[in-house]
């Protein structure tokens, strides 16, 4: 009965680094979503999959964010050449129908990245 | 454009207290309203939703929040708060029609005095 799943929990980075953070999200779940929640605020939304389809990437913040879902079950959050105000924690979030509005989102523990 | 207000960053009320945490929303139509709970090291935890119906909608761990559309809010309540209520409130609004991003508050850091 695992929950949704991050990995690694904790990243630093030096500047100009790739980072990639990981999200494994409840099995059968065909919505996840990525957000990124710097400190002291509450989660902004970054992208959207239903399945292995990214649907919504309307709120990565540059070029160097990208997201996949390749076989529609673990997803990978990449961020090119990282810098400082990348820090913040990356939530992901898991729910079970299409219309994720309709259905709970089951967040994970989130990947507290550092950029130094 | 859809906003959520939390107009409280940090409340602190006594162990058996009364609680209220305020939340306020801007959006064209009735939305979609959730309240979620983050413990440190945990991640967000639903304690409930609105979605249509009646305004009174009851939660998990004793929590209840009243929709009232007049004012555009969506405020939190407990009776009587314990301890391991404290946590970050974070009142989430979603948009009818939309993939079902949810846009959040700022949040509210809970502290429970003994």
């Amino acid at each position: 009965g695992a929950g949704v799943s991050q990995s690694p929990r904790y990243k630093v980075a030096k500047r100009g680094q790739d980072v990639a953070l990981r999200c494994d999200p409840i099995s059968g779940h065909v919505s996840l979503f990525w957000y990124q929640q710097a400190l002291g605020q509450g989660p902004e939304f970054l992208t959207y999959f239903q399945n292995e389809a990214q649907l919504d990437k309307s709120g990565l913040p540059s070029d160097r964010f990208f997201a996949e879902r390749p076989e529609g079950s673990v997803s990978t959050l990449k961020i090119q050449r990282t810098q400082q105000e990348d820090s913040a924690v990356y939530l992901c979030a898991s729910s079970q129908g299409p219309l994720a509005a309709y259905n709970e989102q089951f967040f994970g523990p989130g990947t507290r990245l550092t950029v130094l | 454009a859809q906003s959520v207000t939390q107009p409280d960053i940090h409340i602190t009320v006594s162990e058996g207290a009364s609680l209220e945490l305020r939340c306020n929303y801007s959006y064209g139509a009735t939305p979609y309203l959730f309240w979620y709970v983050q413990s440190p090291g945990q991640g967000l935890q639903l304690l409930l939703k609105y979605f249509s119906g009646d305004t009174l909608v009851q939660g998990i761990k004793g929590f209840e929040a009243e929709f009232k559309r007049s004012q555009s809010s969506f405020n939190l309540r407990k009776p009587s708060v314990h301890w391991s209520d404290a946590a970050e409130y974070f009142c989430a609004v979603g948009a009818r029609g939309s993939q079902g991003n949810l846009i959040f508050g700022k949040g509210t850091k809970l502290s429970v005095k003994p």
